[in-house]
């Protein structure tokens, strides 16, 4: 199985600050027919089911806001929130789907400071 | 709209056997397909598994594999994860969702709004 690991497990930031979330995976899927990464970020709020926010590594969903954006290739991939909002206090996930089992990593808890 | 819908939260023994539902709304159901995810109490996402259900083909999660069973009717547009013997581990909030795309290899866009599973003697 393809292991997700992020960092950190939580953080808090300031309002108006930046945020980076890191998610490695154990197994580098670059090499597929795609040039694309099978890699999404979901975020889920309190009492809520999970939000898909970014696919392909760094595609944002639609509706998404622009503060949201993503990077990475390889194994290494990166969520970041230019400016932080209060309603972006939530847990993130990344995801895998390259492969079943489709992992997600262990969640990313973010609190405001 | 587009959404899953799922059966509402259970309280079960351990012992006892349990059938929750995800019906699809908006779409050609057999068009996309469906996964199981669990979260346990103040956990994090795991993935179960996912069936087509066009024809019924299921993958699993090696960790949960014998323990639930994830079925479809296409009829009525459908999805169940079924348990023939509840533990009390078996305690958790479960999800189904649905890939954005008809590829296996997608993301999950489309999330029912979670079955809260209870099981206590």
């Amino acid at each position: 199985d393809i292991v997700m690991t992020q960092s950190p497990d939580s953080l808090a930031v300031s309002l108006g600050e930046r945020v980076t979330i890191n998610c490695k995976s154990s197994q580098n899927f670059l090499y597929t027919s795609s040039i694309e990464d099978d890699l999404a970020w979901y975020q889920q709020k309190s009492g809520q089911p999970p939000k898909l926010l970014i696919s392909w590594a760094s595609t944002r969903e639609s509706g998404v806001p622009d503060r949201f954006s993503a990077s990475g290739s390889g194994t290494d991939f990166t969520l970041t929130i230019s400016s932080l909002q209060a309603e972006d206090v939530a847990v993130y996930y990344c995801q895998q789907y390259y492969g079943a089992p489709f992992t997600f990593g262990h969640g990313t808890r973010l609190e405001i400071k | 709209e587009v959404q899953l819908v799922q059966s509402g939260a259970e309280v079960k023994k351990p012992g006892e056997s349990l059938t929750i539902s995800c019906e699809g709304f908006g779409y050609s159901f057999t068009d996309y397909y469906i996964d199981w995810v669990r979260q346990m109490p103040g956990k994090g996402l795991e993935w179960i598994g996912v069936i087509s259900p066009r024809d019924s083909h299921t993958r699993y999660s090696p960790s949960i594999q014998g323990r639930v069973t994830i079925s479809v009717d296409k009829s009525i547009n459908t999805a169940y994860l079924q348990w023939t013997s509840l533990r009390a581990s078996d305690t958790a909030m479960f999800y189904c969702a649905r890939h954005r795309s008809g590829n296996l290899s997608d993301a999950f866009n489309i999330w029912g709004q979670g079955t809260l599973v209870t099981v206590s003697s």
